[in-house]
């Protein structure tokens, strides 16, 4: 079955960083882009990064730039997003998704985050 | 990196058909054909439902459908069924290698 699992969410305060990983189990992990994206509470979807299959390309939203990071590592099938200066409108549930050259077809359940003093 | 424009609600009986807009500009949703429609039901992670404009992945029912006319994607959901009532988030590729949603549009089957 093919899985994405998110973990490493939590309470930060502003200005502090955490680190957010997705394990992947079912697929050829190095075949794909792999994405984040995030949703606010009450509020819409919104794409975060994404990396190419060996890392070579690695894209943001503006809002990150700077201050997220994305990386993968093949090896352990596994995706991650190290998150610094977050700010409260980081505040989110982060989804972790196969995809990020064509469609997002595989989400994980999410981890949330939260920026709050 | 604005975000797509979609129409905050739309609603139908059982049975009927309904379709939800999401437009864009010349530098997304009129450049490219990777459009993609997304199922949100509350507290819930999304699931693809159409790609590539009018595809649908393996097991989604061909009561879904989509389209495209210059900047404007559609999704149409045909002989509407209660487990159809669920947020509605079109996605699109972007100039610069990034990807933009739309807000997102709640479906209520009355």
């Amino acid at each position: 079955e093919v899985q994405l699992e998110e973990s490493g969410g939590g309470l930060v305060q502003p200005g502090g960083s955490l680190r957010l990983s997705c394990a992947a189990s079912g697929f050829t992990f190095s075949t794909y882009w792999m994405s984040w994206v995030r949703q606010a509470p009450g509020k819409g979807l919104e794409w975060v990064a994404n990396i190419k299959q060996d890392g070579s390309e690695r894209y943001y939203v503006d809002s990150v730039k700077g201050r997220f990071t994305i990386s993968r590592d093949n090896a352990k099938n596994s995706l991650y997003l190290q998150m610094n200066s977050l700010r409260a409108e980081d505040t989110a549930v982060y989804y972790c998704a196969r995809g990020g050259s064509s469609r997002f077809g595989v989400w994980g359940q999410g981890t949330t985050v939260t920026v709050s003093s | 990196q604005s975000a797509l424009t979609q129409p905050a609600s739309v609603s139908g009986p059982p049975g009927q058909s309904i379709t939800i807009s999401c437009t864009g500009t010349s530098s997304d949703v009129g450049s490219y054909n990777s459009v993609s429609w997304y199922q949100q039901h509350p507290g819930k992670a999304p699931k693809l439902m159409i790609y590539d404009v009018n595809n649908r992945p393996s097991g989604i029912s061909n009561r879904f459908s989509g389209s495209k006319s210059g900047n404007t994607a559609s999704l149409t959901i045909s002989g509407l069924q209660a487990e159809d009532e669920a947020d509605y988030y079109c996605s699109s590729y972007s100039s610069s290698s990034t990807w933009v949603f739309g807000g997102g549009t709640k479906l209520t089957v009355l």
